[in-house]
């Protein structure tokens, strides 16, 4: 069975601070999502990696994939507190079910 | 545009009722998953239906659990005789099966689009 992992679980961080949030996973796959989820809310999508070698950016927030170490990254530059959320990242097997991360739970201190 | 519903948006039952939760996709989309998130967890794959069938159903917990999806569009999940593990948020996601193009430099190949989730409490 595919795992997911992610770390760190948990990160506090002061705004205006960089860090990157890590995804490993256990098998081959070329496709690996990110998404954040607000509390109390659902998901929301934030970007699709289908490549090795892909990189997606939108605002502060830029992801990566690097299929041959089965790792992505998300990086937060100069982090804000709208930032503040938890953040999965899921890997695609074949699009017939989606392997999500543990979470990581990001809170942003002004 | 319509995004994926869910409904109810909270249900609390009392142990050993049968409860129906129901989600309606995006129009359009044929893949269809269902996902349960504990508090403070991440996502367990319950069941991902193609149209109206379901290749995979392993992440289903129990024979309690079973869901159906009727003229490729709505689909139900059923929990009988719930138990107090069963509280949860029960999310259902739909995406295109096949890649749709790009949109402002997302491709939007297989990308799920999440409903608000049923918020299931047993007493």
């Amino acid at each position: 069975e595919l795992k997911v992992e992610q770390n760190p679980l948990f990160l506090s961080m002061q705004e205006g601070k960089n860090y990157t949030i890590y995804c490993n996973y256990s098998t081959t796959s070329d496709r690996l999502y990110w998404y954040r989820q607000d509390p109390g809310k659902s998901l929301e999508s934030l970007f699709v990696l289908l490549s090795n070698g892909a990189v997606k950016q939108e605002g502060r927030l830029m992801a990566s994939l690097d299929t041959k170490a089965r790792l992505s990254t998300l990086h937060i530059t100069a982090a804000v507190h709208d930032l503040s959320a938890t953040y999965f990242c899921a890997v695609d097997m074949a699009g017939n079910q989606f392997y999500f991360g543990t979470g990581t739970s990001l809170t942003v201190i002004p | 545009g319509a995004g994926v519903s869910q409904s109810p948006s909270n249900k609390v039952t009392e142990k050993g009722k049968d409860v129906e939760l129901r989600c309606d996709p995006i129009s359009g989309h044929t893949a269809l998953y269902w996902y349960r998130q504990s508090l403070g967890q991440g996502l367990e794959f319950l069941i991902y239906f193609q149209g109206n069938s379901a290749p995979d159903k392993s992440g289903l917990p129990s024979d309690r659990f079973s869901a159906e999806r009727t003229g490729g569009s709505v689909s139900t999940l059923t929990i009988q005789r719930t138990q107090q593990e069963d509280s949860a948020v029960y999310l259902c996601a739909s995406s295109p099966k096949y890649p749709v193009g790009t949109s402002g430099g997302r491709s939007s190949y297989n990308e799920q689009f999440f409903g608000p989730g049923t918020r299931l409490t047993v007493l």
